[in-house]
């Protein structure tokens, strides 16, 4: 069964600090991979997804993720982070009907 | 911009009793959907519904799970005989296309609380 494994459950960073969340997949075929990221007190929202092409993947809020079929990994990162990207980061990848969620990664920024 | 509601935000139930959770999906979507995290765990599929039917579930929805689209607006998630173990955050989601394939839309979800 297809699968995504989340390995940072809690980052702390102070502003301005590049981020790097781990994400590595379980291959299944094609592969579909998305990152979410839920605000305190919100809803899930997607910062990108690849779908295929360019590996390198630009998301909203200058958030990027890199496919690496080799590492079976799509890594978000952000090279410089704000107060406000506190928040809860989830990776996933798809069932034909579903998607199937990590276990998500706390990311909490001090200024 | 439209977005998914859910009620209520937080309900707290006793263990064995029913509980409905409500969901607005986005009005021109077409596939629905339930999730759920429990306190520190991942966010699993519950359920997918398209055209009135279950697509798909996971095991965890059992019998006691049921989904309904009463109208043509509400998406509801019943739990028949409420477990300890059903408290969690219950997601609903919508989307245009298949699940897989299109973005989904989070509503804010409701905290269910079995004491």
């Amino acid at each position: 069964a297809q699968s995504v494994s989340q390995h940072n459950h809690h980052v702390i960073l102070s502003e301005a600090a590049s981020l790097e969340l781990g994400c590595n997949y379980s291959y299944g075929g094609t592969v579909n991979l998305f990152w979410y990221v839920q605000y305190p007190g919100q809803h899930l929202q997607l910062l990108l997804k690849y779908f295929s092409g360019d590996p390198l993947v630009k998301g909203i809020k200058g958030f990027e993720a890199e496919f690496i079929k080799s590492k079976f990994s799509f890594n978000l990162r952000k090279p410089s982070v704000q107060w406000s990207d506190t928040a809860e980061y989830f990776c996933a990848t798809r069932g034909p009907d579903k998607l199937i969620f990590g276990t998500g990664t706390r990311l909490q920024v001090f200024p | 911009e439209p977005e998914v509601t859910q009620t209520p935000s937080h309900q707290v139930t006793q263990m064995g009793q029913e509980v409905i959770l409500r969901c607005v999906p986005i009005s021109n979507h077409l596939y629905f959907y339930w999730y759920r995290q429990i306190l520190g765990q991942k966010v699993e599929f519950l359920v997918s519904f398209y055209n009135n039917e279950i697509s798909e579930k996971s095991e965890i929805f059992d019998d006691q799970f049921s989904v309904e689209r009463p109208d043509g607006s509400n998406f509801t998630l019943k739990i028949r005989s409420t477990k300890l173990e059903d408290s969690a955050m219950y997601f609903c989601a919508s989307s245009e296309g298949r699940g897989g394939f299109t973005e989904a839309f989070f509503g804010q979800g409701t905290r269910l609380t079995v004491v």
